[in-house]
């Protein structure tokens, strides 16, 4: 079946701009993940959902970052006023809750540079 | 605080020999492991996980070993192949922080034919 997928693959903006990113998970899985990965690190948590709500989002570095998902399946990752520091890769992985193994299966990325 | 650690950045093996790629972590409440692979421009794929119930974890030529006395767990690719050649990361998890991983830096690990 189809993976987790994400848009745009890479995105470009200025400081100061506005961007979103777009997750589609796998279908079924109930939960999903943002993780942000910059040069030479693993990635890190930004938010987690379970269904349409956030269940954890204490990930997010400020109010700037804010994300939604309303359906209970894709998912949207909205960065306000960007800054060059949020230049990084953005992963969304999705995973199916309950039984005993807990693999997240993550998407391609999102290249994000703000020049 | 870093709490899980790859402190080796890279491994150079040959062909055919075994590639062990080694994880520590600091907090007691993890009690899920996970080894991901990951391709330039690509996504982490995962590889092979350990509950905390367990010592060890097979599959083909990936075992993962755990030793929660010490806080570590290895990777263990047997034989290795050129193929293999990417970054791993160490994750882990704990149910009560809802199962959201902790990474490690990576290792990049390169497999010489």
């Amino acid at each position: 079946g189809a993976g987790v997928s994400q848009t745009p693959s890479n995105k470009v903006t200025e400081k100061g701009k506005y961007v979103e990113l777009r997750c589609d998970p796998i279908s079924g899985h109930t939960a999903l993940y943002w993780y942000r990965q910059s040069l030479g690190q693993g990635p890190e948590f930004l938010i987690y959902f379970q269904g349409t709500g956030a269940a954890d989002d204490s990930g997010l570095p400020n109010d700037r970052f804010f994300a939604v998902r309303p359906e209970g399946s894709v998912s949207t990752l909205k960065i306000q006023r960007t800054e060059r520091g949020d230049s990084a890769v953005y992963l969304c992985a999705s995973s199916s809750q309950g039984g005993m193994e807990r693999e997240q299966f993550f998407g391609p990325g999102t290249r994000l540079t703000v020049l | 605080d870093q709490q899980v650690k790859q402190n080796s950045p890279s491994l150079s093996v040959q062909e055919g020999r075994i590639s062990i790629l080694n994880c520590d972590y600091t907090n007691s409440m993890f009690d899920y492991f996970l080894w991901y692979k990951k391709y330039p421009a690509e996504g982490p794929t995962f590889l092979i996980s350990i509950s905390s119930i367990k010592d060890k974890n097979e599959d083909g030529r990936f075992t993962v070993f755990l030793n929660k006395s010490a806080k570590h767990l290895s990777l263990h690719i047997v034989p290795s192949q050129p193929g293999d050649s990417a970054v791993y990361f160490c994750a882990a998890s704990a149910q009560e922080y809802g199962n959201k991983l902790v990474f490690g830096a990576g290792t990049i690990l390169r497999v010489k034919s």
